[in-house]
This record gives structure tokens, sequence and C-alpha cells, in this order.
């Protein structure tokens, strides 16, 4: 099976400017989880969807949205890029949400740059 | 609050020798705990987890843990450690309920592993 994909790879954007970002989980998982990677917070949980429904949302503002569509895939989107926005976005997949036997699996990540 | 602590931001431990990469947390009902490694401009794999069970989980590339529920530790082990193990290491609790399934991570431990 394919694993856990995200585009594009890296990214760079001006301050104000918005960025879309993209993540196709493992085929035949339901659960798709985002975080954001900085070298001065660590990994911080952003949103969690499962079948199209953001089910949780992390203590991040509203610029940070996202959704899932219908055969699974989602997207985040930030509007208003700041630069303190410069990250790795990492997706996750899980077959089943809120099942521990089924272990989350992460995608290479997307490197966002704010300039 | 659940959360989790990684005491040391760097292990240094020689090629062959067993290594240790300590893990403690805090959580509220049962600890779902997991292990992943990152290679640099990598994102997460997925290394082991404990659910419930024996204490000694064994994982992938010869890693295993010891869940030890009076210490609320869950330390990362290898009796022999290879060059090619150096990589940072989070150790996570996976916090469930009827609406959210997220990974609370520590903050990292940087193993290096001299040859």
């Amino acid at each position: 099976k394919a694993g856990v994909t995200q585009t594009p790879r890296y990214l760079i954007k001006t301050r104000g400017q918005q960025v879309t970002l993209s993540c196709s989980p493992i085929s035949g998982h339901r659960s798709v989880s985002w975080y954001q990677q900085t070298p001065g917070q660590g990994l911080q949980f952003l949103f969690e969807y499962f079948s199209e429904t953001q089910r949780n949302k992390g203590n991040f503002p509203g610029r940070f949205s996202g959704r899932q569509f219908s055969n699974s895939r989602s997207e985040m989107n930030v509007s208003t890029l700041e630069l303190g926005d410069s990250a790795l976005y990492l997706c996750a997949s899980s077959l089943l949400a809120g099942e521990p036997v089924y272990e989350q699996y992460f995608g290479p990540g997307t490197r966002l740059t704010v300039t | 609050a659940q959360s989790v602590a990684q005491p040391e931001d760097q292990v240094n431990v020689a090629e062959g020798n067993p290594l240790t990469v300590k893990c403690t947390y805090s959580v509220s009902g049962n600890p779902y705990l997991f292990w992943y490694v990152q290679y640099p401009n990598r994102g997460l794999q997925f290394l082991l987890k404990y659910i419930t069970g024996d204490n000694l989980v064994k994982g992938s590339y010869g890693f295993e843990a010891e869940f030890n529920k009076s210490q609320t530790s869950f330390h990362l082990k290898k009796p022999s450690a290879l060059v090619s193990d150096s990589a940072l290491y989070f150790c996570a609790v996976r916090v469930l309920s009827y609406n959210t399934d997220k990974l609370i991570f520590g903050t990292g431990t940087r193993l290096q592993v001299f040859p």
C-alpha cells in the first residue's frame, strides 16, 4: 500500500498570502489528523477529521481551517500568513478514529516557509 | 491534563552499546502510549505502542519499550545501538474521547550513535 502522501513538499509564501496543503491518506483509512511542527513549539495538534467531519481542533487561530472530502483526502488552509506560521505541517491517517489499536501513520510533511 | 515528558534533549551512545530514551507520562484514564522516530526531512515513523497487556512491547528495528505504571514511564530501549539509529525520537500519548482522537507529543530526544 502507498503511504500517506502530502503535496506540495515545499512551499514559500509571503506574509499576508494564503496557502492550501493537501493530504491523501493510506487507502482505506478514514481518519485524518494534522499537526504543526516547529523548533519552538514542537509537535502540536491542529485538526482531526473523520467521515468529512471535523471532530476536534487544537488551539490555533481561526486562520487555520481544513476539510475532508468523501474520498478521505484532506486539505488544510492557512489565511493571512504570518512569519510564525513557518513550520513543517504533518498529516497522519488512521483506519478509524478513536481506536487506539489503529496507529496513526504520518506523511513526509509540507515544509512551509513564510517570508 | 494529558502530557508527556522527555527529560533528555539528547542522548549519546557508542555503537554496539545499549540505549535508553526516557519518557514519562501523565494521563487520566487508560494510557495509550506510542514511540515515533523522525529522520531528517522526513515525517514520523511509527515504532511501537502500548495499549494493554504485556508491559514489554517490541517494535520495529529491534526497539522495545517498557511500560511501568507505578513510575508512569514508557522508556524506549535497544540492546545494541547502530549508527543508523541516529534520529529524533518522540514519545506520545493518544487522547481519546467521543469526539477526540489526537496525539500529544513530548519535546523529542535526539539520539546520536557514535561509531
